[in-house]
């Protein structure tokens, strides 16, 4: 079952703009990713954020954590048109063998930066 | 250069054929994944490994296999492809949590 959730499922903004990106997630969790994923292409990781962090800043990006809501945003400020990708948040799935078992997305944003 | 390689990067082929999709990371990664993923919409884990001779099935339900034989490869097999098995299907290592993704292969099953 999908963990991750992202909203809104897709986004056209002019370029200059800020971009927003939120994500919600049903179970507790001790870090959150954001990916990005050019069309047809891999998945870039973009910035983890652990649980016990409620901000974090990465060149024009911006990820806030909110664990009591179980929700995260993804913030890219003076947006370019480069930025046009997909985002996805993503969770680490716990597993007997000690760290992650694999991450679990959500169905993503699709971000379109007009210029 | 730390890197994980996947080949062919696109495959359109018959159905009933085998194919093999190759991964391979140069990171010394013990734990690795496939993803598949349909156009515009989220990954599915369908297999993980946690090292050598270690290979588990992940959330969804798929009809390939994979093996570890090498810490360092991940092949994804298909012993009979069909239609539906079009997907961009992608493979990934980890270590903690630092994660690394491989560019992907696009298959197409005609």
């Amino acid at each position: 079952s999908q963990q991750g959730e992202e909203d809104p499922q897709a986004l056209s903004i002019q370029e200059g703009e800020n971009a927003t990106m939120n994500c919600s997630y049903k179970t507790s969790i001790n870090n959150l990713q954001w990916y990005r994923q050019n069309s047809g292409r891999g998945l870039v990781h973009l910035i983890l954020i652990r649980s016990n962090e409620r901000e974090k800043h990465s060149g024009r990006l911006r990820v806030t954590l909110d664990t009591s809501k179980k929700s995260s945003s993804l913030l890219i400020t003076a947006s370019r048109a480069a930025d046009t990708a997909s985002y996805f948040c993503a969770t680490p799935l716990q597993g007997s063998g000690g760290g992650a078992d694999g991450l679990t997305f959500g169905k993503g944003t699709h971000l379109i930066i007009q210029p | 250069e730390a890197d994980i390689y996947q080949t062919p990067r696109y495959l359109v082929i018959g159905t009933g054929k085998k194919i093999t999709l190759e991964c391979s990371q140069t990171m010394g990664h013990d734990k690795m994944y496939w993803y598949q993923q349909d156009p515009g919409m989220e990954l599915h884990l369908i297999h993980y490994s946690y090292g050598v001779n270690s290979t588990e099935k992940g959330d969804l339900s798929s009809e390939s296999t994979v093996s570890r034989i090498r810490t360092e490869h991940f092949p994804l097999t298909l012993e009979s492809a069909r239609p539906s098995h079009t997907s961009q299907y992608l493979c990934a290592s980890s270590e903690w949590w630092t994660w690394v993704f491989g560019p992907g292969t696009r298959l197409t099953v005609t």
